[in-house]
Order: C-alpha cells, then structure tokens, then sequence
C-alpha cells in the first residue's frame, strides 16, 4: 500500500528544546515536501526536497530545517522551537499527485 | 499575495443538493490543477485533477469546470452526502526552474452536507 507515515502524531514541548519529526515514503518518489497547516492560512509549504542531498526553502522555512540522507526519509528538524511553530504538520511525497502524511499536531509550551 | 483565490470559505449544502466551489488565478504558466479532500484528522487526499486543454473532467459525482480565458476553475459535487463532509482544497500547480513544480494553495472550503 502507498503511504507516507509520519511521527509523532502528536507532541507537546516546551520552547527551545529541540524536536525531529520523522517521515518516510514507500513509493520511491524524488519529491517531497513539509507544509504546516494552521486556521485560516490554509497549507504553506515549509521546505521541499527534489532528491536524496537536494532541499531548498519553501514559503515559510524560517524556524525549520530538513536532511533528506535518504530517498525515503524526510525529516523535520525544529532547533528551538517557539510558540508560534504550534501548529499541524504534514509531509507530503509526489511531484503531480501528492501523497500527504496524516499529520503530526506540535504543541510548543 | 494569494495567487489562487477560493471561495466561499465554508459552504452548507442540504443532501442531494449540488455543492460548488470556485478558484480563480492569475499565473498563466498554470498547468495542472488538482483539488484535494482532506476530512478531520486526515491529511489532504487528491479527488480529482485538470489540465488546461480540456475544459470539464468528470469522476463519478465530482466534476471540474475550467475556463481558461477567465482564469477560473470550479468542483461540482453532484448529490451531495454527508459523507462529503470535509475541507476542500484546490491548487495550481507549475515548472519552477531546476526542472521542480509549485504547487500553489488555495485556502480551503469547508463543506457541511446536512442529512
């Protein structure tokens, strides 16, 4: 079954301690991409990554960062996370048709 | 500066009625446009997507209307069910330079089908 997992779904922390959030892909596609969703500002797209070394900015990467070492994987990586990064997240993988992740709520305290 | 406009921001629709949903854009490089459904504590899914050169694409109840000289395109959902309760999302999607696509977002509709 094609799917992109992600983890946690859920986490509560505290501003500044560093968190990752992981996702993989089983459909060996070269594009993936994080987006945060929140009320009213619909899906932003944070960083993408066109293949395995290559990652580049999206709308919103300020805060954030990526690795993608692997061509599955696509963590999330949040240094010193702050309030304002309380959010819904989502990974995605696919160029044409994206495959969304099913999301990991952050809860920065 | 929003470049795919969508409206209205939620919409309630009696069973069977017919739920419409319009997006208007100004980028002309636009060359896919998917809209996605995505329900409660789901990530978005695609529904149904639509290239330029036609004008309608139809999936079961759900239909894309595109009209190119206007810059619009709008989802049709035919007899609407409660079970389409859920937020939609259009995109447009383009080629960046290095050979990478945009997908630029709409910001959602949230559709309510009374039983």
């Amino acid at each position: 079954e094609a799917q992109v997992t992600q983890n946690p779904r859920y986490l509560i922390t505290v501003t500044g301690k560093k968190l990752t959030v992981t996702c993989s892909q089983n459909m060996n596609h070269e594009y993936m991409s994080w987006y945060r969703q929140d009320p009213g500002l619909g899906l932003r797209q944070i960083y993408y990554s066109m293949n395995v070394e290559v990652t580049d900015k999206g709308d919103v990467p300020e805060g954030y960062k990526v690795s993608r070492k692997e061509k599955r994987n696509f963590p999330l990586i949040l240094e010193s996370p702050s309030p304002n990064q309380t959010s819904l997240y989502f990974c995605a993988s696919g160029t044409y048709e994206q495959y969304f992740g099913p999301g990991t709520r952050l809860t920065v305290t | 500066q929003q470049q795919v406009k969508q409206s209205p921001q939620s919409l309630i629709v009696q069973k069977g009625g017919i739920s419409i949903i319009n997006c208007a854009y100004e980028n002309t490089a636009f060359d896919y446009f998917p809209w996605y459904q995505q329900f409660p504590g789901k990530g978005p899914a695609l529904l149904i997507a639509i290239r330029p050169d036609v004008s309608e694409k139809k999936e079961g109840r759900f239909t894309i209307s595109f009209n190119k000289s206007a810059k619009q395109f709008s989802l049709h959902i035919m007899d609407s069910q409660p079970g389409d309760s859920a937020t939609y999302f259009c995109a447009a999607s383009k080629r960046n330079a290095g050979n990478n696509r945009k997908l630029i977002w709409g910001l959602g509709t949230s559709l309510a089908v009374n039983p």
